[in-house]
């Protein structure tokens, strides 16, 4: 089945330690981005990778890693997590750049820092 | 700075009724418009895009470059409507990375 795959679904974490958050894609896209999603804010995009070693930030980039060295997967990276980061986190893939294609989203991860 | 607005953040409407989610947006040139779909306990998902002039579901929605609007319309709500719905915009300016609004719930009552 073609899908995106995150990785944990559900992480409770305390303040500092770091973690990683994986997303896996195997429709062979190009294009992969993070979304973080809050209350009364809408998707916001943490950071985006056009294809294999091309990342780039997006919004709101301050407090997260990421890479791409293989092009089905696109970890994100907190290396010293902060309350601020408590959030659900979402991956997506699309063929190629953006927003011209559709964008197929994983099914979320939902993360607490305390 | 290119914004989209969706200005309810909730909509309750009876079955049977008519539907329109608003969406408006800030951006000078000639935009890409998406709305997006998150039903309970499934993924986002792609409900429609105005350059595909197309009805999903039902729902129909015309990019208005004069009042910078792309809401969403269905004549008839059904019950399984009932979802969060985003608006989104992507343009040549952003890198086509698309920029969202900040979703409105819209429940469908019996």
């Amino acid at each position: 089945e073609a899908q995106v795959t995150q990785n944990p679904r559900y992480l409770i974490t305390v303040t500092g330690k770091k973690l990683t958050v994986t997303c896996s894609q195997n429709m062979n896209h190009e294009y992969m981005s993070w979304y973080r999603q809050d209350p009364g804010l809408g998707l916001r995009q943490i950071y985006y990778s056009m294809n294999v070693e091309v990342t780039d930030k997006g919004d709101v980039p301050e407090g997260y890693k990421v890479s791409r060295k293989e092009k089905r997967n696109f970890p994100l990276i907190l290396e010293s997590p902060s309350p601020n980061q408590t959030s659900l986190y979402f991956c997506a893939s699309s063929p190629r750049a953006g927003g011209l294609y559709e964008q197929y989203f994983g099914p979320g991860t939902r993360l607490t820092v305390t | 700075a290119q914004r989209v607005t969706q200005p309810e953040k909730l909509l309750s409407v009876f079955k049977g009724a008519p539907v329109e989610l608003k969406c408006n947006y800030s951006y000078s040139g000639s935009p890409e418009l998406f709305w997006y779909v998150q039903y309970s306990r499934q993924r986002l998902q792609l409900l429609l895009r105005h350059i595909s002039r197309e009805s999903i579901k039902g729902f129909t929605a015309d990019l208005n470059k004069g009042e910078t609007s792309f809401h969403l319309k269905k004549p008839f709500a059904q019950e399984e409507d009932s979802a969060m719905y985003y608006c989104a915009l992507s343009h040549t300016d952003s890198n086509y990375q698309l920029i969202w609004g900040a979703g409105t719930k819209l429940i469908i009552k019996p």
